[in-house]
């Protein structure tokens, strides 16, 4: 089946420095990818879609400039979190579908914790 | 705005218990259904999906789920559950549109008691 690779599962860092999650489709293409976010005890709340070759889409109440999102080829999307705050740690997980062919797979998820 | 809503928060059942768990969603147009299971330490996997046609859907694992477009509901079922599934339920919508977004419920936290 659809596998989606998500690196790293697990990051602490300082506050203040950017960190970047990979999420990668194995085997197959995907021109659309998701970025969530679940705090505990919350559900995933949709962050921003992807989309390879073009700027991606944000949801209402995320800043752009702070979630830095890259799809430059159709297996890899990347989100940096650009100068990071204690307020920035949470699960973060990616997902991708195949072109016009639902469901969406998910990746792993990545922890990240800000001191 | 589109939501979903899962009413139970958190479940606690004994093996060969029957399973029903809750999900309503507000959106007036077509939409696509889905349920997810987060097993322990696991990503999400899809359990099962309505687009169209029959609205009573069969998963894996002997999950179902119905669809009753009336009222908005597209409840989880099993007839008799086992300790192995133990695990996070998450219902999720979308507006079968092009973004194809989904749209999470707040997911139910099961727990099979052997």
């Amino acid at each position: 089946g659809a596998v989606v690779s998500q690196h790293p599962s697990w990051v602490i860092c300082k506050s203040g420095t950017s960190v970047k999650i990979e999420c990668r489709s194995l085997d197959f293409q995907a021109t659309t990818m998701f970025w969530y976010r679940q705090f505990p005890k919350q559900s995933l709340m949709l962050m921003a879609t992807s989309n390879e070759g073009s700027k991606a889409t944000y949801e209402q109440g995320v800043e752009k400039d702070k979630f830095l999102i890259n799809h430059a080829s159709l297996t890899l999307s990347t989100l940096t979190v650009t100068s990071a705050h204690p307020e920035d740690s949470s699960f973060y997980i990616c997902s991708a579908e195949t072109p016009g062919i639902p469901p969406q797979h998910f990746g792993d998820g990545t922890r990240l914790s800000i001191l | 705005a589109q939501s979903v809503s899962q009413h139970n928060h958190h479940v606690i059942l004994s093996e060969a218990a029957s399973l029903e768990l809750g999900c309503n969603y507000s959106y007036g147009g077509t939409v696509n259904l889905f349920w997810y299971v987060q097993y322990p330490g696991q990503h999400l996997q899809l359990l099962l999906k309505y687009f169209s046609g029959d609205p009573l859907v069969k998963g894996i694992k002997g999950f179902e789920a119905e669809f009753i477009k009336s009222k908005f509901s597209f409840n989880l079922r099993k007839p008799s559950v086992q300790w192995s599934d133990t695990a996070e339920y998450f219902c999720a919508v979308n507006g079968g549109g092009a973004t194809n977004k989904l749209i999470f419920g707040t997911g139910t936290l099961l727990a099979v008691q052997p």
